[in-house]
């Protein structure tokens, strides 16, 4: 099964860029790398996805590298309500219908 | 009402009780998901539903028991649980259930059940 590691936690002054790593060294070559984020009391929430390009969306851009082994989330402007879990996501690789969640980076963005 | 609505938001219930459970979603996805969130533990996938047929059960005990009547219902029906079970629920839609090349696809989240039981 294809996995993610992310930091634990991170913090952020607001105002400032976020960059969240994820490393998922396992991927296959059509697995898209999923992101989504939680805030506090809330369902998560779909950020952005990537094959191997680099995207940028409303909400945020995405980094992933050449040999797509790892990938960085970018909130350019952190704000306040950007507080939340950041999860890096891939399929299961036995079982595309299915994604595989883990623990996540917890952000906190600091006035 | 747009989005996935879920009710109730909490629930308190005993180990002797039935409940359920209700998700809607008003995306027009046709596949509908219900997860399980237990504290410091990642989304636990419990059942997939793809227009209205269940695809996926990832070894979810029966006391768990969902039901799609339509594309836009879901629903988890809960029976002689046991406190282990007390979690966040949460369900979910996308508009298909393919995760690789060429299907994309995001899933949209309600807001989740928060269950306790006693």
């Amino acid at each position: 099964d294809a996995k993610t590691t992310q930091p634990p936690s991170m913090d952020c002054a607001e105002g400032r860029a976020a960059n969240l790593p994820c490393n998922h060294s396992t991927i296959s070559g059509n697995e898209y790398v999923y992101w989504y984020r939680q805030i506090h009391s809330q369902g998560p929430q779909y950020i952005i996805h990537g094959l191997k390009n680099n995207e940028t969306n409303e909400m945020a851009s995405l980094i992933i590298t050449e040999d797509r082994k790892s990938s960085t989330l970018i909130l350019p402007h952190a704000t306040l309500r950007d507080t939340a879990v950041y999860y890096c996501i891939v399929p299961n690789a036995g079982n595309n219908r299915k994604l595989i969640w883990g623990l996540g980076t917890s952000l906190a963005v600091n006035p | 009402e747009t989005g996935v609505t879920q009710t109730p938001r909490h629930l308190v219930m005993g180990m002797t009780n039935k409940k359920s459970l209700k998700c809607e979603q008003h995306l027009g996805h046709n596949a509908m998901y219900w997860y399980k969130q237990s504290a410091k533990k990642p989304l636990e996938l419990m059942f997939v539903y793809s227009l209205e047929e269940r695809v996926e059960n990832n070894s979810v005990p029966s006391r768990f028991s969902p039901e799609c009547p339509n594309s836009s219902h879901l629903f988890l029906h809960l029976h002689t649980l046991q406190p282990e079970d007390s979690a966040l629920y949460l369900c979910a839609s996308s508009q298909a259930i393919i995760f690789t090349s060429g299907g994309h696809n995001e899933q949209f989240f309600g807001p989740g059940t928060r269950l306790t039981v006693l």
